[in-house]
């Protein structure tokens, strides 16, 4: 058990480049999740997976992003025409399925959008 | 929806006790509890199942009360490892809500000397 890796750990882009970032899981964990966070703020839900189904994404993100988890194993995150706003740190998170399952997250990945 | 934390910040002495509370608006099957400190990942404290069991851990406890959709984080004698933003995490009851984690906006504990 190596926990949840994530790369790169950081990132600056110009803005209207595209951008992805990778999450390998805890491997016998099913659930894979993607979070946002900003200076000051908590983790922002961006979507989650049970194996390689995408279960919910949320509402407040717009079509720029999309995530992949091929063969339920990694997961990408991309971000395609980055935008200033962009910029906070990118957590993934990783559990097993089953009542009462804690989640164990990445160091994360930081995007500066330049 | 994300869950609701107050206070939003606490200042403590070596030795004095906080509480952090935690409500949702949708019935929950769990609460998670995370200690992130500055640069770090977040950290898995407890976990509360519906049922409105109390959990301990060291000098940090934490209770649920699922018919209020609430659940409170108990730190006694604070030490200065205890510095840093607490998180709670829920997870849904029902329908693609269950398995969600979503988190609140946190609450930043710092102890002092």
């Amino acid at each position: 058990d190596t926990g949840v890796s994530q790369n790169p750990r950081h990132k600056i882009t110009k803005r209207g480049q595209n951008v992805t970032f990778r999450c390998d899981p805890i491997s016998e964990h099913n659930r894979l999740y993607w979070y946002r966070q900003t200076l000051g703020q908590g983790p922002e839900f961006l979507t989650y997976f049970q194996n390689e189904a995408q279960l919910e994404k949320s509402r407040l993100l717009s079509d720029r992003f999309s995530a992949e988890r091929p063969k339920g194993s990694f997961s990408t995150l991309e971000i395609q025409r980055t935008e200033q706003g962009d910029s906070a740190m990118y957590l993934c998170a990783s559990r097993t399925t089953g009542s009462g399952t804690e989640a164990f997250f990445g160091q994360g990945t930081r995007l500066t959008v330049v | 929806q994300q869950p609701v934390q107050s206070p939003q910040a606490v200042i403590l002495r070596e030795g004095e006790d906080a509480v952090i509370n935690c409500s949702s608006s949708k019935a929950l099957y769990s609460v998670h509890w995370y200690r992130q400190k500055h640069g770090e990942a977040p950290v898995f404290l407890m976990i509360l199942l519906k049922g409105g069991e109390q959990k301990g851990h060291d000098k940090i406890s934490a209770s649920f009360n699922e018919k209020k959709q609430q659940s409170s984080l108990y730190l006694t004698a604070s030490q200065l490892s205890y510095s840093g933003t607490y998180f709670c995490g829920s997870e849904g009851a029902g329908g693609t809500s269950y398995g969600k984690l979503t988190f609140g906006q946190g609450t930043i504990l710092t102890v002092h000397p």
